[in-house]
């Protein structure tokens, strides 16, 4: 069984950049895409970008120029990297696991999630 | 962006009841829907993906159907572990975006 287990500050700075890390358990990060997800308080799921096990990447245009995301492979976990934090990116951070059948992605296994709160 | 609009929110039922929920794409996105179960405090659980194809371990009384841009979700005869918030998302391209919700209630 997948699991997946976000780690990182739940308190960060205005400004300071905003850093989280997702550790796969019983599977190999060597496949599949790897997405971060968000949820602000009270408010819908957005989705940040993935990281494909190849190192490729895509992300929200919204956030792409504050946004990096990578995976390390001996290490199978992958991170979130977000710059210039401010208020608005308060938010339940999650990592999911992308899948696929005939093209057609869904987000089958997620971590539990984090709280990230942005404030001095 | 392709915006993801679901009706209604929210949405009162008893056990038993026959419940369906509606997401509307802003366009076309084939049959690259998926919907997702969410409970206080937790991850969102997927239900269905790609339209129909419902998830390893999902009670069968989940059912989901659409193309194009319109879906739905219905369940069958509800059960009190269902009460919780749903939401659908698109996969046909990126940004991958979701719905408002749904939050289903007890009447």
């Amino acid at each position: 069984q997948v699991q997946l287990q976000e780690s990182g500050p739940g308190l960060v700075k205005p400004s300071e950049t905003l850093s989280l890390t997702c550790t796969v358990s019983g599977g190999s990060i060597s496949s599949y895409y790897w997405s971060w997800i968000r949820q602000p308080p009270g408010k819908r799921l957005e989705w940040i970008g993935y990281v494909y096990y190849t190192g490729s990447t895509n992300y929200t245009p919204s956030l792409k120029s504050r946004v990096t995301i990578s995976l390390d492979m001996s290490k199978n976990h992958f991170s979130l990297n977000l710059s210039s934090v401010t208020a608005a990116d308060t938010a339940v951070y999650y990592c999911a696991r992308m899948d696929a059948v005939a093209a057609l992605y869904y987000f089958d296994y997620w971590g539990q999630g984090t709280l990230v709160t942005v404030s001095s | 962006d392709i915006q993801m609009t679901q009706s209604p929110s929210p949405l009162s039922a008893s056990v038993g009841d026959r419940v369906t929920i509606t997401c509307r794409a802003s366009q076309s996105i084939r049959s690259s829907l998926n919907w997702y179960q969410q409970k206080p405090g937790k991850a969102p659980k997927l239900l269905i993906y790609a339209t129909f194809n419902l998830q390893s371990g999902v009670p069968s009384r989940f059912s989901g159907s659409g193309s194009g841009t319109d879906f739905t979700l219905t369940i069958s005869s509800l059960q009190p572990e269902d009460f919780a918030t749903y939401y659908c998302q698109q996969s046909y391209s990126t940004p991958y975006t979701f719905g408002q919700g749904t939050k289903l209630e007890i009447k």
